[in-house]
C-alpha cells in the first residue's frame, strides 16, 4: 500500500527566506506526483505536477523536483512571502488515477 | 466561468439521519473523486469514478455511496451507517487518467 510522508510537519520562516519541503513515498510505481496548496477551511489549489518521466517542474518562484528511484520530492520556495502561508500537500498517482495525500506541510512566512 | 461547485458549504446531521453532499462540475471532466480531510491530516479517497454510470471504491467507501448519473454531477451520500462522519469533504475532478486534480471549496459536516 503506497504511504506518503511530509517532513516537516510545520514550518516557520522569516520573509525572503528560501525554504524546502520534503515528501517520501513507499511504492516508486508512480504515475505523476502533484504538489497542492490548501488555505484555511478551503480547497485544494494545485501548484505543479510532474510526470514520473521528469526530474523537476518549475512555476514562478515554485521548483518541485522528483527522484523517483529514492521515493522522493521536494518542494523548493524562494524568496518567501505572507502570502506563501498555508498547507502545501504532496500527493502520488498511482493506478486508476488515485492520489495518495501526505498530511501536509503548514507553513507560516511571517512579515 | 468553469470550475467545481460543492453545496453547501456547511452541513449538520441528526443521528440516524443520512445526508447529500452536491458537487457539480462544468470543466467537461471525465473523471470526478470524493475525497475525506480530517483535521491535520490528509485526504484520504471515499469513491471516485472515471465515467458516467460506473464508479470505484476508495480507501474508505464503509457507510458513504454514490452516483454518476450525469458527467457534471457526482453526488455524495453520508449513510447513518457512518459513525464518525464530522470531516471536511471535497470533491475533485480530473480530465482523466494522468491529469490534474480540480478541486471544490469543500463542504464541512457536523453531526448534531
Amino acid at each position: 500500500k503506497q504511504e506518503v510522508t511530509q517532513i516537516p510537519a510545520a514550518l516557520s520562516v522569516p520573509e525572503g527566506e528560501n525554504l524546502v519541503l520534503n515528501c517520501s513515498f513507499t511504492d516508486s510505481a508512480i504515475y505523476n506526483l502533484q504538489w497542492f496548496r490548501q488555505d484555511p477551511g478551503k480547497g485544494l489549489t494545485s501548484l505543479l505536477l510532474i510526470q514520473s518521466s521528469q526530474r523537476e517542474q518549475t512555476s514562478g518562484r515554485l521548483n518541485a523536483s522528483l527522484d523517483k528511484s529514492s521515493g522522493r520530492s521536494t518542494l523548493y520556495i524562494a524568496a518567501s512571502q505572507p502570502g506563501d502561508s498555508a498547507t502545501y500537500l504532496c500527493a502520488v498517482e498511482t493506478s486508476g488515477s488515485r492520489l495518495t495525500f501526505g498530511e501536509g506541510t503548514q507553513l507560516t512566512v511571517n512579515p | 466561468d468553469g470550475g467545481i461547485t460543492q453545496s453547501p458549504k456547511y452541513l449538520f446531521r441528526k443521528e440516524g439521519q443520512n445526508v447529500t453532499l452536491s458537487c457539480e462540475q462544468n470543466l467537461n471532466h471525465d473523471a470526478m473523486y470524493w475525497y475525506r480531510q480530517d483535521p491535520g491530516q490528509g485526504l484520504r479517497l471515499i469513491y471516485y469514478s472515471q465515467i458516467v454510470n460506473d464508479f470505484q471504491k476508495g480507501d474508505i467507501a464503509e457507510g458513504y455511496s454514490v452516483s454518476r448519473e450525469k458527467k457534471e454531477s457526482f453526488p455524495l451520500t453520508v449513510t447513518s451507517a457512518q459513525k464518525n462522519p464530522t470531516a471536511f469533504y471535497l470533491c475533485a475532478s480530473s480530465r482523466g487518467v494522468e491529469n490534474i486534480q480540480y478541486f471544490g471549496a469543500g463542504t464541512r459536516l457536523s453531526v448534531l
